[in-house]
């Protein structure tokens, strides 16, 4: 198994461009989310799926957009890339309900300028 | 709403012991454990569920107290290892489960 997967690693936007971070799992898991991490700080939820055809908000969720057509990919859009967006972006995914771990993707690191 | 993690980061000796905590403004009903170290994602070390299950499979254990709206994280004999940041989050049954994370605590062993 190659768990969750994310791409690209790196990524450097400039202000008002657009793009897409992919994730994948191959695990079967109902559950994926993505969070953002600004430097020093913890991790903070910006969506969240359920299962395939259902997402919802988490707490910065204002200039991304997600969708979730199958179980295995979650991608997050970046509408109009702001320099306030510069942050490392993790994908989790874990089975449903709440006893279960939850497994992150390695990251992508990017940068608005 | 996030919950609350103190202490906000604590340096040890290898072999001290610390305890992390972390607070809810709501009821809990579960709270996962995590720890990152530096450039990583972060790695899963134990989930607490009210009702007292406790699923993990580290050395490092932990208590769940529905009273307080509190979990705490006991880093026991502590080793070089255990440096990093950890992070509590909860779990919200409301909304699919969504796990929220508090600020993290950073822990640091030194030799």
């Amino acid at each position: 198994n190659a768990g969750v997967t994310q791409t690209p690693k790196f990524q450097v936007l400039k202000t008002g461009q657009s793009m897409t971070l992919q994730c994948a799992q191959d695990m079967n898991h109902e559950y994926m989310s993505w969070y953002r991490q600004d430097p020093g700080m913890g991790l903070r939820l910006i969506h969240y799926s359920v299962g395939a055809g259902i997402t919802d908000q988490g707490e910065v969720p204002n200039g991304y957009n997600v969708s979730r057509s199958t179980t295995e990919d979650f991608p997050l859009r970046l509408l109009s890339a702001a320099p306030s967006q510069t942050s490392v972006y993790f994908c989790a995914s874990r089975r449903s309900g709440g006893s279960y771990e939850q497994y992150f993707g390695p990251g992508t690191r990017l940068t608005v300028t | 709403q996030q919950p609350v993690q103190s202490p906000q980061a604590v340096i040890l000796r290898e072999g001290e012991d610390a305890v992390i905590n972390c607070s809810s403004s709501k009821a809990l009903y579960s709270v996962h454990w995590y720890r990152q170290k530096h450039g990583e994602a972060p790695v899963f070390l134990m989930i607490l569920l009210k009702g007292g299950e406790q699923k993990g499979h580290e050395k490092i254990s932990a208590s769940f107290n529905e009273k307080k709206q509190q979990s705490s994280l006991y880093l026991t004999a502590s080793q070089l290892s255990y440096s990093g940041t950890y992070f509590c989050g909860t779990g919200d049954p409301a909304a699919g489960n969504k796990l929220t994370f508090g600020g993290g605590t950073r822990v640091l062993v030194k030799p």
